[in-house]
């Protein structure tokens, strides 16, 4: 069964610490995504990688970076954290033929920007 | 532009009773259809898809929901809820020829079962 794990699933930090979100997925997977979830909103891509040292940006991506070193982490970076960033935050991983193969999600990373 | 909506935000039923949760979709090219499922403080979830072929798929769990191409809908049902499809659910989206199978998803319709 695929594992998609979040480092963390409660985070408190304060207004323009740099963050790091982590994600790991033990599948080979070569997508990966993350997402930020907002009641009223859904799902909102923030940005995806399709092979290590590759990313694109998705729909939000002001405000946050990627790092994918590893075919298997992909990593969230907050800048310079703002209050507007609380939220819930999902990763996300699939095989290249993605339109086909369901996302395999993480459980989340509640993250709260005092 | 493609968008998916999901016109209820919040539906509320009573156990055993059946339900609707209604998807809709805007696209000039063809797609592929997926509902997903949040357990409270869980991830999502896949409940089911639709790719080709039969236009009504079903899930595990008793679900199901018929792929509409005139209508551009994807409707979720359920014939007899049970307490524990007490859920978020969140209708999606992907491109036929789409980058790496991103997907689009709706705001989420969050069923409440009542015993």
């Amino acid at each position: 069964d695929v594992k998609v794990t979040q480092s963390s699933r409660y985070l408190v930090k304060r207004t323009g610490e740099k963050v790091f979100l982590e994600c790991v997925q033990d599948m080979d997977h070569e997508n990966m995504f993350w997402y930020r979830q907002d009641p009223g909103l859904g799902l909102r891509l923030i940005y995806f990688s399709y092979d290590v040292k590759m990313k694109e940006k998705g729909d939000i991506p002001e405000g946050y970076s990627v790092s994918r070193e590893k075919k298997e982490r992909f990593s969230l970076i907050l800048e310079s954290a703002s209050t507007n960033q609380t939220s819930m935050y999902l990763c996300a991983s699939s095989p290249p033929e993605g339109q086909l193969q369901p996302q395999h999600f993480g459980d989340g990373t509640r993250l709260s920007i005092l | 532009a493609q968008s998916v909506t999901q016109l209820d935000s919040q539906v509320p039923v009573f156990e055993e009773a059946p339900v609707e949760l209604r998807c809709n979709y805007s696209s000039s090219v063809s797609v592929y259809l997926f509902w997903y499922v949040q357990y409270p403080n869980q991830g999502l979830q896949l409940l089911l898809k639709y790719l080709s072929g039969s236009t009504l798929v079903e899930s595990i769990n008793g679900f199901e929901a018929e792929f509409n191409k005139s209508q551009t809908s994807f409707h979720l049902r359920k014939p007899s809820v049970h307490i524990s499809d007490t859920a978020e659910y969140f209708c999606a989206v992907s491109l036929y020829g789409g980058s790496q199978g991103n997907l689009i998803f709706g705001k989420g319709t969050k069923l409440s079962v009542k015993p």
